[in-house]
């Protein structure tokens, strides 16, 4: 089976940094992927991880470490407009155009 | 700007009927799409892939004959609820790969259709 874990929420303040972690059991590895979310809306992508290391997008970071099975999504400057769902997913099978896989999502709160 | 293409964003509809709803990549041709299912306060469930061509691959405990999926041409994918219940009202999203022309490996998101069934 697949499974993929991330903390159900999380609080962080205006300002702050915070990171959401994410961990995934799958039967193959072919990328992993940050979504965020606001209320209503469909996903929007942030971020990409196929190899080692960390990917840096303006104020989205995102880390991986396939020995570990484990992401982290880095957010630094934090703006109220933060305030989403973060999704984690991951792309078990080895063709670019197949499914991924989506864990349940961190509500992240951004209070001022 | 939005890459995929997705219609309607609303429907509301009587117990019974049919709705369909359209995805359509825009600039670039997907050979594959997919199909999700969203519920309140819950993460994307997939729901079936789409194949230009084939018979779409539905995930365990999708019925098949309830949602239908065509996928006509390598631009357009369409999900039909049929017979729809109240059971079926959900947020209903699709996502198609990039192509050539962007990222081949990133899977980019419709706006989503609420379907309310009455």
């Amino acid at each position: 089976g697949q499974n993929i874990d991330q903390p159900t929420e999380m609080t962080a303040t205006e300002g702050a940094i915070v990171q959401i972690n994410c961990t995934y059991q799958t039967s193959g590895f072919n990328g992993l992927f940050w979504y965020q979310q606001h209320a209503g809306e469909a996903p929007t992508f942030l971020s990409y991880n196929v190899l080692d290391g960390l990917e840096e997008k303006g104020r989205f970071s995102s880390f991986l470490s396939r020995s570990k099975g484990y992401s982290y999504l880095l957010l630094k400057e934090l703006q109220m407009k933060d305030s989403a769902s973060y999704l984690c997913a991951v792309r078990p099978f080895v063709s670019s155009a197949s499914k991924i896989i989506f864990g349940s999502g961190t509500r992240l709160s951004i209070r001022p | 700007g939005a890459v995929v293409s997705q219609h309607p964003s609303r429907v509301i509809c009587k117990s019974g009927t049919s709705v369909k709803i359209e995805c359509r990549s825009l600039d670039f041709q997907a050979t594959t799409m997919f199909w999700y299912r969203q519920f309140p306060k819950q993460s994307l469930m997939l729901m079936a892939t789409s194949n230009e061509g084939s018979k779409a691959t539905y995930e365990q405990g999708v019925e098949k004959d309830k949602f239908l999926i065509n996928h006509a041409s390598l631009t357009l994918s369409t999900l039909t609820v049929t017979s729809a219940h109240p059971e079926d009202s959900s947020f209903y999203i699709c996502s198609a790969g990039g192509g050539a022309q962007k990222a081949k490996n990133i899977q980019y998101f419709g706006a989503g259709t609420r379907l309310s069934v009455l």
